[in-house]
């Protein structure tokens, strides 16, 4: 079956530390690959997507993303958080099949001490 | 341009009864889909249309149903409400419909069953 994990229910780092959310996913083949965040009382809002070529893509709001067909990872990364992005992340995938549905991680709230 | 909208933003309901939600697409959206959010779930998805067809639907009951409009605007209704349908209901759209592209979302309207 179609999943994706997000292994890391919360995390707290300190403002200006590196940053590393874990996305595992599990497909036949290599689906379109999404993050996104949420903030409090807010919808989604897209962060990066890949969907083939240069396994690292870069986002909005200094985030990237490195993609490993190996691992079946798609790993979100940030050099150094500000307490703004203190909010709910979402791994997605969104299968080739026609389906034209995401399939969401449960999340990961990232906390940010200051 | 406006983003998507949803109203409306809070519903209060009892059970038995039904309720009707909104969504408007940014304008040139062809494509409109739903989710449902629930801290015990997380985001699932409910349907998606194009173009006024649906074209794929989730697992839920046949309670939950919707329709899209000729101008893109997309409704869903639940009928006889259950306490376990209480939830966030975003609504995503895009431009062309690919399963490849940037979902766009509303802020959701957060509906409560007593």
């Amino acid at each position: 079956a179609q999943s994706v994990t997000q292994p890391d229910i919360h995390i707290t780092v300190s403002e200006g530390a590196s940053l590393e959310l874990r996305c595992n996913y599990s497909y036949g083949a290599t689906p379109y690959l999404f993050w996104y965040v949420q903030s409090p009382g807010q919808g989604l809002q897209l962060l990066l997507k890949y969907f083939s070529g240069d396994t690292l893509v870069q986002g909005i709001k200094g985030f990237e993303a490195e993609f490993k067909r190996s691992q079946s990872s798609f790993n979100l990364r940030k050099p150094s958080v500000h307490w703004s992005d203190a909010a709910e992340y979402f791994c997605a995938v969104a299968p080739m099949d026609s389906s034209y549905k995401l399939i969401f991680g449960s999340g990961t709230r990232l906390l940010v001490r200051p | 341009k406006a983003g998507v909208t949803q109203t409306p933003r809070y519903l209060i309901k009892t059970r038995g009864q039904q309720v009707t939600l909104s969504c408007s697409p940014i304008s040139g959206h062809r494509s409109v889909s739903w989710y449902q959010q629930t801290p015990g779930q997380g985001l699932q998805f409910l349907f998606e249309y194009f173009s006024e067809t649906q074209r794929n639907k989730g697992n839920f009951p046949g309670r939950f149903s919707g329709r899209q409009f000729s101008n893109s605007r997309s409704e869903m209704n639940v009928s006889t409400l259950e306490l376990g349908d209480s939830a966030l209901y975003l609504c995503a759209s895009n431009q062309n419909g690919g399963s490849s592209d940037e979902q766009f979302f509303g802020p959701g309207t957060r509906l409560t069953v007593l």
